[in-house]
């Protein structure tokens, strides 16, 4: 049964520094995704990774996958308060996805 | 990349009702998926809508608490039946599109039992 694990689950960030999001999977997945849901609303696409080692990037956030490691990460670059969500990796199992249990950004000045 | 809209919005509901959810997409999908997003959790796949054939569920949920129906390529809806508060949760619809992309969701149902 494929379990998947995100941590930290909480993070508080300061404007401009760096921080990693780890997504832990625990037997093979075809491929893994990324999903940002702000309060209230449903969940935003951000990232889909299809391959071992494959990096995609968009404005600050950079994800990527190591499927021998059965991780991926995603990278913030100097946080900036429009960041502040829960994110969500989530890795597929057949047709179906397995989310993790999010992790909830807040960037502060 | 695919528009999705689900019907009603929100609800509030009495227990032991049932509340039909619907889930309209503005093109053609094989995979359609409803999810459960009990407050502050991650999301948990309820059961896959399959058209022209019963829906196939995951552990823990089964047809009686939860019938699918998915009569097209574009439609499906959820009923949760027989309520209680325990049913109290955001239900997504979810497709996917093609092999290369992503799963969309739909804004989601945001339903409470008293």
């Amino acid at each position: 049964e494929l379990k998947v694990e995100q941590n930290p689950l909480f993070l508080s960030m300061q404007e401009g520094k760096n921080y990693t999001i780890y997504c832990n999977y625990s037997t093979t997945s075809d491929r893994l995704y990324w999903y940002r849901q702000d309060p209230g609303k449903s969940l935003e696409s951000l990232f889909v990774l299809l391959s071992n080692g494959a990096v995609k990037q968009e404005g600050r956030l950079m994800a990527s996958l190591d499927t021998k490691a059965r991780l991926s990460t995603l990278h913030i670059t100097a946080a900036v308060h429009d960041l502040s969500a829960t994110y969500f990796c989530a890795a597929q199992a057949g047709t179906a996805l397995i989310f993790g249990k999010g992790t909830t950004l807040s960037v502060s000045s | 990349s695919a528009v999705i809209s689900q019907k009603p919005s929100r609800d509030i509901c009495q227990r032991g009702t049932s509340l039909t959810i619907q889930c309209q997409v503005d093109s053609q999908v094989t995979m359609m998926f409803w999810y459960r997003q009990q407050p502050g959790q991650s999301l948990t796949l309820i059961a896959t809508a399959n058209q022209g054939s019963e829906a196939t569920y995951e552990s823990g949920f089964v047809i009686d608490k939860f019938p699918i129906s998915r009569p097209n390529l574009t439609f499906s809806t959820l009923t949760v039946s027989n309520m209680s508060p325990e049913d109290s949760s955001i239900y997504l619809c979810s497709v996917a599109t093609g092999s290369q992309e992503t799963q969309y969701f739909g804004p989601g149902t945001r339903l409470l039992v008293l």
